[in-house]
């Protein structure tokens, strides 16, 4: 189960901005770096942010994340149509010495 | 270039074992935790088990404790899964992913999957 809740669907049009949400705990947003992931339906996931805020070479500086006490978020500013994939928050959870991923969230673009 | 490449799925009928291996090639294979990852048809993300880089700290999602160990072996730079007692709900695509030096930093290299399916 999940338990990081993130909300499950998105939308924008070419060239607006969308933010995903990241809702979690003390246990594991509060107290570790927040991580996201991008997954093309039918392929890998691919990680985009790491760090809570940090991009690995590659990924586009269209996307950004942050951190604010147990939540985060992700934002694509300047949507495209090759954004259009699932978004997967993720944290380490001390509580449970494991690794929680988020409930997902289906970006569109309109 | 960094690589990681799943193998050993298969049908099997609840009950039955399995074990998946993950092939890792292009970077200093025992610096770095390895995850495994599954996917249900249909469904989200979920977090199965890691291992540390030397292999001494192992963790596992509660539903699977007592039932998958993960293990790996560092002179052939591989990772593996054995998949005991499998149940229908265990049925998903696994996916491989290479961590950091920390078992919780971010997973930044991930293979391509294999289907494993649990099914009389």
């Amino acid at each position: 189960q999940s338990v990081l809740t993130q909300p499950p669907s998105a939308s924008g049009t070419p060239g607006q901005r969308v933010t995903i949400s990241c809702s979690g705990s003390s246990s594991n947003i509060g107290s570790n770096t927040v991580n996201w992931y991008q997954q093309v339906p039918g392929t890998a996931p691919k990680l985009l942010i790491y760090d809570n805020n940090q991009r690995p070479s590659g990924v586009p500086d269209r996307f950004s994340g942050s951190k604010s006490g147990t939540s985060a978020s992700l934002a694509i500013s300047g949507l495209q149509s090759e954004d259009e994939a699932d978004y997967y928050c993720a944290a380490w959870d001390d509580s449970l010495t494991g690794y929680v991923f988020g409930t997902g969230t289906k970006v569109t673009v309109l | 270039e960094v690589q990681l490449l799943e193998s050993g799925g298969a049908l099997v009928q609840p009950g039955g074992s399995l074990r998946l291996s993950c092939a890792a090639s292009g970077f200093t294979f025992s610096a770095y935790a390895i995850t495994w990852v599954r996917q249900a048809p249909g469904k989200g993300l979920e977090w199965v088990s890691t291992i540390s880089g030397s292999g001494g700290s192992t963790f596992y999602t509660d539903s699977v404790k007592g039932r998958f160990t993960i293990s790996r072996d560092n002179s052939k730079n591989t990772l593996f899964l054995q998949m005991n007692s499998l149940r229908a709900v265990d049925t998903a695509v696994y996916y491989c992913a290479k961590g950091g030096n920390y078992v919780y930093n971010a997973m930044d290299v991930w293979g391509q999957g294999t289907t494993v399916t649990v099914s009389s």
